[in-house]
């Protein structure tokens, strides 16, 4: 069936560290990618997202890129913040699932000062 | 405009009891889902509602759940008896058209502990 598999954490960074979440999938079909986070005490909110192969997506300085060849989706992000302290969530959804969302196991980031 | 809403933030309960999950989706969402994350594992996709009709409960994982979604409205998730096994954080999404490629807007999850 269709998963995404992610990179696991915990992931510490010092402020302005360079950042990369792994994510790759599997999936029927064409499907669409996302990347979703969730900052402490608050729900889960898109960040961003690609619905086709080479398309990137973009927000808030992060970015990802729909790699179909190698079927992965990765989050960078050239300069973390204090305030990127999150847990990220890769996902995916496609019409063959019913259009539910195929989420990763989450990769937590600490940003340290 | 006010987003997806969850009641209550946190529940703990005793094995064998009854609990009762609230979402209030954002207004004039149709789509409704229920998601659950279970100990820090991959968020799961539990059920979809278009309106008040279940379409899709394939990620129900018993028969000691069952959703509800009367009026197309609001939506509750009950539990009945608890299990251990059920603790976890459960989330709420909605979205005004099915997902694929579309954006799902998610509430801030429920917590259950069952002891």
């Amino acid at each position: 069936g269709d998963s995404v598999t992610q990179m696991e954490g915990p992931v510490t960074l010092s402020e302005e560290a360079f950042l990369t979440i792994n994510c790759t999938y599997t999936a029927t079909g064409y499907p669409s990618l996302f990347w979703y986070v969730q900052y402490p005490g608050e729900g889960l909110q898109l960040l961003l997202k690609a619905t086709k192969a080479d398309d990137k997506g973009s927000n808030k300085g992060f970015e990802a890129t729909y790699r179909k060849e190698t079927t992965s989706f990765h989050l960078e992000k050239g300069s973390v913040q204090v305030s990127d302290s999150a847990v990220y969530f890769c996902a995916l959804s496609t019409p063959y699932n019913n259009n539910d969302m195929r989420f990763g196991a989450g990769t937590r980031l600490t940003v340290k000062p | 405009e006010a987003g997806v809403t969850q009641f209550p933030s946190h529940s703990v309960i005793e094995k064998g009891q009854t609990v009762t999950l609230r979402c209030d989706p954002i207004s004039g969402h149709d789509n409704l889902y229920w998601y659950r994350r279970v100990m820090g594992k991959e968020i799961k996709f539990l059920l979809h509602f278009v309106k008040e009709s279940k379409q899709d409960e394939s990620g129900m994982p018993n028969n000691r759940f069952l959703a509800e979604r009367t009026g197309g409205t609001y939506s509750t998730l009950k539990v009945q008896p608890a299990e251990l096994e059920d603790s976890g954080v459960y989330f709420c999404a909605s979205s005004p058209l099915p997902g694929g490629y579309n954006e799902q807007f998610f509430g801030p999850g429920t917590r259950l502990t069952v002891l």
